[in-house]
């Protein structure tokens, strides 16, 4: 079946600095989709990118798709302390279901 | 009403009860999911409903049970589990299954525990 390969696990950034998640599908995806969760949250939606090649921003979030629509990147700049959260993404495939990744959980050093 | 509402919050229970989950939704969304997920894992696909159907099962023990009595509502009952079921229980829902809308709306989660 479809596997998502997430990297890094662990994320430990200083307060202000750069920092990037990537995953890896092992097949084509038609989409991939990002979610945020928060300590003791639940995975909130952060975007969806759906064209091979497409880079979409959020503010200081800026995110890749790959152009064989198999692997997929979350570039954060300036980190700040409401970042802090594992960031997951979720490949999906032609037979609808999300493949989650393991997830990179990110800490701040203030 | 972009929500998506569960309860119980927090559920404690043994293995011979016989418990239910609650999920609700209110933005006409047609897909509605259930996933569980362990401390420090990503959410795991259990149950997938379609326009009120069951459309995917993601080869879950049969003591858990979904229902999906309408397009707002989606139920997990429970029955016999064990302690290794313990987890947290997310509903979520999309717009549909097909199509490009297809982002979901995760709700806040059970906590279940199982003694």
């Amino acid at each position: 079946g479809q596997q998502v390969m997430q990297i890094p696990q662990y994320q430990h950034v200083q307060e202000g600095e750069d920092f990037t998640t990537y995953c890896n599908s092992s097949t084509t995806l038609s989409n991939i989709q990002w979610y945020k969760q928060r300590p003791g949250g639940h995975p909130v939606f952060l975007i969806q990118l759906v064209k091979s090649g497409e880079v979409k921003k959020q503010k200081r979030l800026t995110f890749q798709f790959g152009e064989a629509k198999k692997n997929s990147s979350l570039h954060i700049t300036a980190t700040q302390t409401t970042d802090v959260g594992t960031y997951f993404c979720a490949g999906r495939s032609n037979d609808y279901k999300l493949s989650f990744g393991a997830g990179t959980t990110v800490t701040v050093r203030a | 009403d972009t929500e998506v509402t569960q309860t119980p919050k927090h559920l404690v229970m043994g293995m011979t009860n016989k418990k239910s989950l609650k999920c609700e939704q209110h933005m006409g969304h047609r897909a509605m999911y259930w996933y569980k997920q362990k401390a420090k894992k990503p959410p795991e696909l259990m149950f997938v409903y379609s326009y009120e159907k069951l459309s995917i099962n993601e080869s879950v023990p049969s003591r858990f049970s979904p229902e999906c009595p309408n397009s707002s509502l989606l139920n997990l009952h429970l029955h016999a589990l064990q302690p290794e079921d313990s987890a947290l229980y997310l509903c979520a829902s999309s717009q549909s299954l097909a199509g490009g809308h297809n982002e979901q709306f995760f709700g806040p989660g059970t906590r279940l525990t199982v003694l």
